[in-house]
């Protein structure tokens, strides 16, 4: 049963630290969507790949957020420096280009920045 | 740029009662809608989509929603509920052209079905 997998589950880290998070899409989709889902702004689209090209970042605050896809198995969400506002759960998602947005959530990363 | 509303933030149903879900959405042109489902400390899961054709949509686990473009809806139903229904669903739209994959997402009904 493929499956988005996300690393790690669960992170506490302090202000002004360095967060990676990974995602690895399932094995043939070539779309990646990272989003974060917070109480206060619901799940907002932080960014989207398609065949490893950013496609849409605008959701993503530049100055402290980066995110690629180092390969076809692997994206990265990256914040430096963290700032407590940050905490959230983040999500990654994949999906194949050929069925419209039927995306496949991994089970996310809860980041909590003290 | 598109919107998605979820007028209820929780729907409370008996078990083995039908459930609606509400969504209205706008956008420019015409839409792809979804239904996503989301169970505690887990990603969204996909429900059923709308794409084109029969205005009835059916999906995973005996939901279904309907289009209606008149009235720019996409409610989620089903006709027996389970308490295994439980979770949060979330409505989103993107426009069939511009935009490319970017969807955006209501901000969920909790639904809650009891014994």
């Amino acid at each position: 049963d493929a499956r988005v997998t996300q690393t790690p589950r669960h992170k506490v880290t302090e202000m002004g630290q360095e967060v990676t998070m990974r995602c690895q899409p399932i094995l043939g989709h070539n779309t990646v969507f990272w989003y974060r889902q917070t109480m206060m702004q619901g799940l907002e689209l932080l960014a989207y790949f398609r065949n490893r090209a950013p496609l849409d970042d605008s959701g993503m605050p530049k100055d402290r957020f980066s995110a690629e896809m180092p390969d076809a198995t692997l994206a990265t969400l990256k914040i430096q420096p963290s700032e407590p506002r940050d905490s959230a759960v983040y999500f990654c998602a994949s999906g194949p280009s050929d069925r419209v947005n039927e995306q496949f959530f991994g089970p996310g990363t809860r980041l909590t920045v003290l | 740029a598109q919107s998605v509303a979820q007028p209820e933030d929780q729907v409370n149903v008996a078990e083995g009662n039908p459930l609606t879900v509400k969504c209205t959405y706008s956008v420019s042109g015409n839409p792809y809608l979804f239904w996503y489902v989301q169970y505690p400390n887990r990603g969204l899961q996909f429900l059923l989509k709308y794409i084109t054709g029969d205005n009835l949509v059916k999906g995973s686990y005996g939901f279904e929603a309907e289009f209606n473009k008149s009235q720019t809806s996409f409610h989620l139903k089903k006709p027996s509920a389970l308490v295994s229904d439980s979770a949060l669903y979330f409505c989103a739209v993107r426009p069939i052209t511009g935009g490319g994959n970017k969807l955006t997402f209501g901000t969920g009904t909790q639904l809650k079905v009891e014994l």
